[in-house]
Order: C-alpha cells, then structure tokens, then sequence
C-alpha cells in the first residue's frame, strides 16, 4: 500500500523568503517520490523526481526536495520565493514493488501563495 | 520533453448531450494513459488507466457505461462523457507515461460544464 499526506491546505511566503512545503509518504518498500506542480486551469507540471542516488533533488524553476528516510519525508523547498511561483502543488508517491502498476498517489495539495 | 495535448480545453454544452475529450501524445509513445478527475480545490480523482490496445481498468465507484475511455494508439486516448448531466461538470485531466517510465505528463486539463 501507498500513501502521502500534505498536511498543509495553504502556505503563504513573502517574495524572496525561503519557502517550504511539506510532504510524508507511506510505503512498504522504497518509495518513488515526485512534485508537481498545477496553475489555475492549467494540468500538472512536473517538477522534480527521486528514484534513488543524492536525498537532495533539484529541479524546474529553482524548487529542490530532499529525500528523508527516517522522517519518510519529501519537502519541497526554494531559497528564494517568487510571486509567479503561487499555485497549487501536487506531492505523489508510487511503491515500485507493487508489481507492474505504475500508477502514483497523489496528494490533496498544498496552495502556495506569495506575497509581494 | 514530452508534451501531452489534451483537446478541448473547455467545453459548455446541455444535458444529455454526450462529450469526447482527447488525449495525445505528442512527441513519445504513451504505452499508459491515466484519466482523472478534479473538484474545485481538491485533489486528483483516478478515473481510470487505459492501456493501448487493451480495455480500460476503471476504478471503483467510476462508471465504464458513463465513462468510455478508447485507447486506440500509442499516441490517442479518448474519454467520452455519455449523456451528460450537471453532476458530470467538473475539470478532466489526462496523462501519459512511456513503458517503464516515469514521471507521468499531463494534458492541461478540459473544462466541462454540463447546464
């Protein structure tokens, strides 16, 4: 079985602060972890992927994630927030011994909103 | 990269009418294409993953009769909403993901609104 959690609906960031959002995982094995993320009436923009190698993930747009096995974490985080990086993120999981499905679980999202 | 095209993006028709929504791929061959489901403000609803040439795997609580999903190609899947009704308006979304790979891409989304 295969689960993540969001535990954030919103997070609000003034432009240039750091910014984080939060993402734990479930799984019976080693998991498959990726970040999405979605403008309004826009689909899912892929943003970052962890398979295996370096916890520490960089991808599109200056966004990076580390990979935490003990906490069974995935945060996505940015140095520096821009106003353009409010939407919605999607933090997903796949289990790679669940067989031949390669089917992920999505979180419920977490809307980034930064403030000027 | 790879780009799914995802066809119309937004549709306003009347009850009962039935909807065809496509998906393609454009520059890779989506042995796998997922269909979902988005209510405002939440999160992605599976609907189903369609294979190519194969049936479509619905999940549970999805109807197959309401939902048709055509996956005729490595490059063209198809969702077709039948009869139509207002509960059926909501934001659709497909993917596609290469044999073995990952991660999935998306469509940019249709927006149905069934008056």
């Amino acid at each position: 079985a295969q689960s993540v959690a969001q535990p954030e609906d919103q997070v609000n960031v003034a432009e240039g602060n750091p910014l984080t959002v939060k993402c734990t995982y479930s799984v019976s094995g080693n998991p498959y972890l990726f970040w999405y993320v979605q403008y309004p009436n826009r689909g899912l923009q892929f943003l970052l992927k962890y398979i295996t190698g370096d916890n520490l993930v960089k991808g599109s747009y200056g966004f990076e994630a580390e990979f935490n096995k003990s906490q069974t974490s995935f945060h996505l985080k940015k140095p520096s927030a821009l106003v353009s990086d409010s939407a919605l993120y999607f933090c997903a999981v796949r289990d790679p011994s669940s067989g031949g499905s390669y089917i992920p679980t999505f979180g419920r999202g977490t809307s980034l909103i930064v403030h000027p | 990269g790879a780009v799914v095209s995802q066809h119309p993006s937004r549709v306003i028709c009347k009850s009962g009418t039935s909807v065809k929504i496509e998906c393609r791929s454009l520059d890779f061959q989506a042995t796998t294409m997922f269909w979902y489901r988005q209510f405002p403000k939440q999160s992605l609803m599976l609907m189903a993953t369609s294979n190519e040439g194969s049936k479509a795997t619905y999940e549970q609580g999805v109807e197959k009769d309401k939902f048709l999903i055509n996956h005729a190609s490595l490059t063209l899947s198809t969702l077709t909403v039948t009869s139509a009704h207002p509960e059926d308006s909501s934001f659709y979304i497909c993917s596609g993901s290469r044999t073995g790979q990952e991660p999935q891409h998306f469509g940019d989304g249709t927006r149905l609104s069934i008056l």
